[in-house]
């Protein structure tokens, strides 16, 4: 049973514009979230983080949006652009310490 | 660069085989993961390491098994290999998990069994 689950397994977009990336999730339990992008032939690099206590965290370009109550996230790129393409991950933080992440969306920015 | 080094970054044997994937971890970073994707299951906690000493073990199978040296350096020892064993392996290391919950991860080990 998949914990976290990011339901479009892929996403175009035109250079420019917006990118959101969205990710759901059914442990009410977890207090830490976090964003990923991967490249082909690369391990995942970190992006962006969001603790349970907030709602919004911003670094550039780059917005997480945090809605407990309906156990949703989402990742915000603005603008986009052609290098941001990439498969991008949601991870949770598990009881364990360990990350436990969703099966991938892959962004296409379209020049 | 992430900082975190594995080797090596292919690896093809036969099934029934043993091998050995090693980690080295930012420098400075005490904790270790180890992470398995293939295509259906996505990225798996396989087992952590701290400071010499497993701290968490997720789906791990019994032919597989871990250690953290002291140098902090870590090997990922499969065995018997399986058809369905064939991934990548990914380590990932963080300064101290109850500190700071971000985890960087090296460029993985792509495993394949015939």
């Amino acid at each position: 049973d998949q914990q976290v689950k990011q339901n479009s397994p892929s996403l175009s977009v035109q250079e420019g514009r917006i990118s959101i990336l969205n990710c759901d999730y059914t442990n009410s339990m977890f207090d830490y979230f976090l964003w990923y992008k991967k490249y082909p032939a690369e391990g995942p690099t970190f992006l962006i983080s969001i603790s349970s206590i907030k709602d919004k965290n911003e670094d550039g370009r780059f917005t997480v949006f945090l809605n407990k109550s309906a156990k949703h996230l989402s990742l915000h790129i603005v603008p986009s652009q052609p290098g941001d393409s990439a498969v991008y991950f949601c991870a949770a933080r598990g009881s364990q310490g360990n990350l436990i992440f969703g099966k991938g969306t892959k962004l296409s920015v379209k020049p | 660069d992430s900082g975190v080094t594995q080797t090596p970054k292919h690896l093809i044997t036969a099934t029934g085989q043993r091998v050995t994937l090693r980690c080295s971890p930012r420098s400075g970073d005490l904790s270790v993961y180890w992470y398995q994707q293939s295509l259906d299951q996505g990225l798996q906690f396989l087992i952590q390491y701290y400071n010499g000493e497993e701290r968490a073990k997720g789906n791990i199978l019994e032919r597989f098994s871990a250690q953290q040296f002291p140098d902090l350096h870590s090997e990922l020892n499969l065995s018997s290999l399986e058809l369905g064993d064939s991934a990548l392996y990914f380590c990932a290391s963080s300064v101290d998990p109850g500190a700071t919950y971000e985890q960087y991860f090296g460029p993985g080990t792509r495993l394949t069994v015939t």
